[in-house]
């Protein structure tokens, strides 16, 4: 069964580096997210991303996060300069088609845990 | 602004026993709601969804859930659990705008099955 890939599965890095955090979404789908889970704490939306465009954003996802869909495959998630308050779990999903159809599903990959220390 | 209230933060129920976790959702617009489970060290994995039609729907493992509009709720429920369903369960709610496809997460249920 297809499935959204996410690489690395842990990353450490120093405050104030960027890192970037990659996921490959099911080949046949044309949206694409980024949520994130604070330890402890619920799922939170970041972004959505459709014909090589953000589609929304929160308030979360400021200046210092970027997205890109660089070679048809790959989605990633950029962070410039990093924070302790970065720490998370970041999932990547993906889904097939908009809200309205009654096919929709978003699928989730399994994650990247970064730590910033 | 929608929202999503998950009043259990833990519910241990014996192996076999039913199971209900709760959840209420805040919209001021119609919307599409969602359950997802995570199991240790995995990602979310979408159990059922409710769309339109019928408000029963059913999921995948034996789940099901039923939409109550004038309760804004979508409790989520099970006859009968198997020590494989201990995990975390997330209600989640989406608005009916087209093009705002954002998922909004409650704060979780773990549930633990006692054997």
């Amino acid at each position: 069964e297809p499935e959204v890939t996410q690489t690395p599965s842990h990353q450490v890095t120093q405050m104030g580096q960027e890192v970037i955090l990659r996921c490959v979404p099911i080949s046949n789908h044309l949206y694409f997210y980024w949520y994130r889970q604070i330890l402890g704490q619920k799922v939170e939306f970041l972004v959505s991303f459709y014909n090589n465009e953000i589609s929304e954003k929160s308030e979360i996802f400021d200046d210092q996060f970027s997205v890109e869909r660089p070679d048809g495959s790959n989605f990633t998630l950029k962070i410039r300069s990093t924070k302790l308050e970065d720490s998370a779990m970041y999932f990547c999903a993906s889904s097939v088609q908009a809200l309205a159809g009654s096919s929709y599903e978003q699928y989730f990959g399994p994650g990247t845990r970064l730590t910033v220390t | 602004a929608q929202s999503v209230t998950q009043l259990d933060s833990q519910v241990p129920v014996f192996e076999e026993a039913p199971v209900e976790l709760r959840c209420n959702y805040s919209s001021s617009v119609s919307v599409y709601l969602f359950w997802y489970v995570q199991y240790p060290n995995q990602g979310l994995q979408l159990l059922l969804k409710y769309l339109s039609g019928s408000t029963l729907v059913k999921g995948i493992n034996g789940f099901e859930a039923e939409f109550n509009k004038s309760q804004t709720s979508f409790h989520l429920r099970k006859p009968s659990v198997h020590i494989s369903d201990t995990a975390e369960y997330f209600c989640a709610v989406s608005d009916r705008n087209f093009g705002n496809e954002k998922l909004t997460f409650g704060t979780g249920t773990r549930l633990t099955i006692i054997p």
